[in-house]
């Protein structure tokens, strides 16, 4: 069954702090892994990794991929109150499902 | 941009009613997707479509049905709502040939039935 498994389930940080949430998945037929920041609303886009050991990265935000092992990790440095989010972690796979783990809820007080 | 429109934000409705959501894609994605969002349990896929008139259950698909007559829209239909049907509904679209692949997701229908 394919799977994906997001730790830790939540995370309380002071400003400042820098952060890693974890993603671990078992996909059938792998194609890519995004990674989404879910604000009380839609979930938006953040990265999207297909390649092992690539790392890409927008301002605070950076995610590298383990195809190996299969898992990614998202680090947020310097983290900020609108950092503050659940964000989720999903596999896609050649059939163009996006299979999603429960999510990581990050909160980040003053 | 790429938008992707739920018909409502928020939705009150008794139980046994019958239950529309509607979903519209201005991308011309083929793929579309109907997920369910509960606390501890992440985005559930109920039913998705990967071109007009077809259709394939996900993993809860039981007490819904889709309909999908043309490439833009994508309705979720609850026959006979329950109170286990409240839920955070998201509907999603993506286009897997094109260099973006990503999911890109409408605004959500937080539906109650009482």
């Amino acid at each position: 069954e394919d799977k994906v498994v997001q730790s830790p389930l939540s995370l309380v940080v002071h400003e400042g702090d820098t952060v890693t949430l974890n993603c671990s998945y078992e996909v059938t037929n792998f194609r890519s892994l995004l990674w989404y920041k879910q604000e009380k609303k839609a979930p938006t886009f953040l990265f999207m990794l297909t390649s092992s050991g690539i790392e890409k990265k927008s301002g605070r935000l950076s995610s590298i991929l383990d195809k190996k092992e299969l898992f990614s990790i998202l680090n947020i440095t310097a983290t900020q109150t609108g950092d503050s989010a659940v964000y989720l972690c999903a596999g896609l796979d050649t059939g163009n499902q996006f299979y999603f783990g429960t999510g990581t809820s990050l909160t980040v007080i003053p | 941009d790429v938008k992707v429109t739920q018909s409502s934000r928020y939705l009150v409705k008794r139980t046994g009613e019958k239950v529309f959501l509607e979903c519209v894609q201005d991308m011309d994605h083929e793929n579309m997707f109907w997920y369910r969002q509960d606390p501890g349990l992440g985005l559930r896929l109920i039913y998705f479509s990967y071109d007009v008139k077809m259709k394939e259950k996900g993993d809860i698909p039981e007490g819904y049905s889709v309909s999908r007559e043309k490439k833009e829209r994508f309705s979720l239909i609850l026959e006979s709502a329950s109170t286990n049907q409240t839920s955070m509904y998201l509907c999603a679209s993506s286009s897997p040939g094109a260099p973006n692949t990503e999911a890109f997701f409408g605004q959500g229908t937080r539906l109650t039935v009482v």
